[in-house]
């Protein structure tokens, strides 16, 4: 197994412009997770979903940031426009069956916002 | 919001010695999970404990869940260099509508020394 693919690894863009990140879960995994580490807040929950449906979206911070699930294979993020205060690594996770079940995660996009 | 509070915030050791980290919480969970995360990775799940148990061991891992007192600690015995890494307690709510989610905490910082 794989194991989550995300991309691209690093991301360096400049203010206002639309970033676009991407996830691969698990193959059979129905919960997808998108996180953001910074080292003033941690690890914040932005949003996730079961069966490509989002499910709490609570933690996304503003109206810039989007997420969709297409499909149960692919993921994206999205910030438009972006600023310097997204700048951090931004993970994404997979697990199966609801409640317990350990997350899988990816090795995270680094984002920087100039 | 950060559910898990670990303590210490870093610890550093020498190799062969134990290492004992702990985690406060504030509300009811469903289980509590122990991550480590390797410098410029993704997190690594290590353990799981669910809420109607009160000890459980993985290897040279050994965690322990009181939830009178809403804590948990992970034990590390015998540590080795390759032990160095941060190590995360992330919580899974009891109920409600983001059930299958986690929430983690700072993390602690574990620095063993060759």
């Amino acid at each position: 197994d794989a194991g989550v693919i995300q991309s691209p690894r690093h991301e360096v863009t400049e203010m206002g412009q639309e970033v676009t990140l991407r996830c691969k879960p698990i193959s059979g995994h129905d919960y997808l997770f998108w996180y953001r580490q910074t080292m003033m807040r941690g690890l914040e929950l932005l949003i996730y979903f079961n069966n490509n449906v989002p499910i709490d979206d609570s933690g996304m911070p503003e109206d810039r940031f989007s997420a969709k699930m297409p499909n149960a294979s692919f993921s994206t993020l999205k910030i438009q426009p972006s600023e310097p205060r997204d700048s951090a690594v931004y993970f994404c996770a997979s697990s199966y069956t609801q409640g317990g079940s350990p997350l899988h995660f990816g090795n995270g996009t680094r984002l920087t916002v100039t | 919001s950060q559910q898990g509070e670990e303590d210490p915030q870093a610890l550093s050791i020498q190799e062969g010695e134990n290492a004992t980290m702990n985690c406060s919480y504030k509300t009811s969970i469903n289980n509590l999970q122990w991550y480590r995360q390797n410098s410029g990775r993704g997190l690594v799940h290590l353990i799981l404990i669910r809420s109607n148990e009160r000890e459980k061991h993985s290897g040279r891992l050994r965690v322990t869940l009181d939830t009178s007192k809403k804590s948990s600690s992970l034990l590390i015995t015998a540590s080795r260099a390759a032990d160095t890494a941060s190590y995360f307690c992330a919580t899974g709510d009891a109920g409600g509508t983001s059930y299958g989610k986690l929430t983690f905490g700072q993390g602690t910082i574990l620095t063993v020394h060759p």
